[in-house]
């Protein structure tokens, strides 16, 4: 089953904070994020393991609840480069499924 | 660039044709992934190959085919193509075995079926 991302859509001030959620109804080995812009494909940000490990990325960091099976992505003094769609994607048994998507729009 | 090279870019048939998209991964990374992306949807796995062996299956239809040939570059095989075919069907590599490493992703071979 597919990671359900909320939101669906965002927009920000620069130098504004958001949080992505990303919550599987599955036992999970690990979460990835990965953003895409429009046009592009999708770039690596980071891998979350089991554990509660939480990563950062710049001014991009994450958390991951395996307990509770969900991951959140933490974007904290946004910049007009973080505009793009957000995908989390979460790995379980010779699987990995991603999210609907996340779009965020950082404006001047 | 991420080192992965998907061809054609861009692709137009008709209902009812076949077609091949190709994919050659980052030099060293034995692992190959097949994703389709329709129009503002989230990316489904199709499949993923190891070293040429077939490691796992996602929601790939029985139209659909693919397999790893011993350069490791990889070949998604899309036959009796219908509407509801056409996406962005992106291909990754990574070095791992399974799903726990960096995909690193091609820029997509965009498939539209009239």
């Amino acid at each position: 089953q597919q990671p359900v991302q909320s939101p669906q859509a965002v927009i920000l001030r620069e130098g504004e904070d958001a949080v992505i959620n990303c919550s599987s109804s599955k036992a999970l080995y690990s979460v990835h994020w990965y953003r895409q812009k429009h046009g592009e494909a999708p770039v690596f940000l980071m891998i979350l393991l089991k554990g509660g490990e939480q990563k950062g990325h710049d001014k991009i960091s994450a958390s991951f609840n395996e307990k509770k099976q969900q991951s959140s992505l933490y974007l904290t003094a946004s910049q007009l480069s973080y505009s793009g769609t957000y995908f989390c994607g979460t790995e379980s048994v010779n699987d990995m499924r991603f999210g609907a998507g996340t779009r965020l729009t950082v404006k001047p | 660039d991420s080192g992965v090279t998907q061809t054609p870019k861009h692709l137009i048939t008709a209902t009812g044709q076949r077609v091949t998209l190709r994919c050659s991964p980052r030099s060293g990374d034995l692992s190959v992934y097949w994703y389709q992306q329709s129009l503002d949807q989230g990316l489904q796995f199709l499949i993923q190959y190891y070293n040429g062996e077939e490691r796992a299956k996602g929601n790939i239809l029985e139209r659909f085919s693919a397999q790893q040939f011993p350069d490791l570059h990889s070949e998604l095989n899309l036959s009796s193509l219908e509407l509801g075919d056409s996406a962005l069907y992106f291909c990754a590599s990574s070095v791992r075995q399974g799903f726990s490493g960096e995909l690193f992703f091609g820029e997509g071979s965009r498939l539209t079926v009239l």
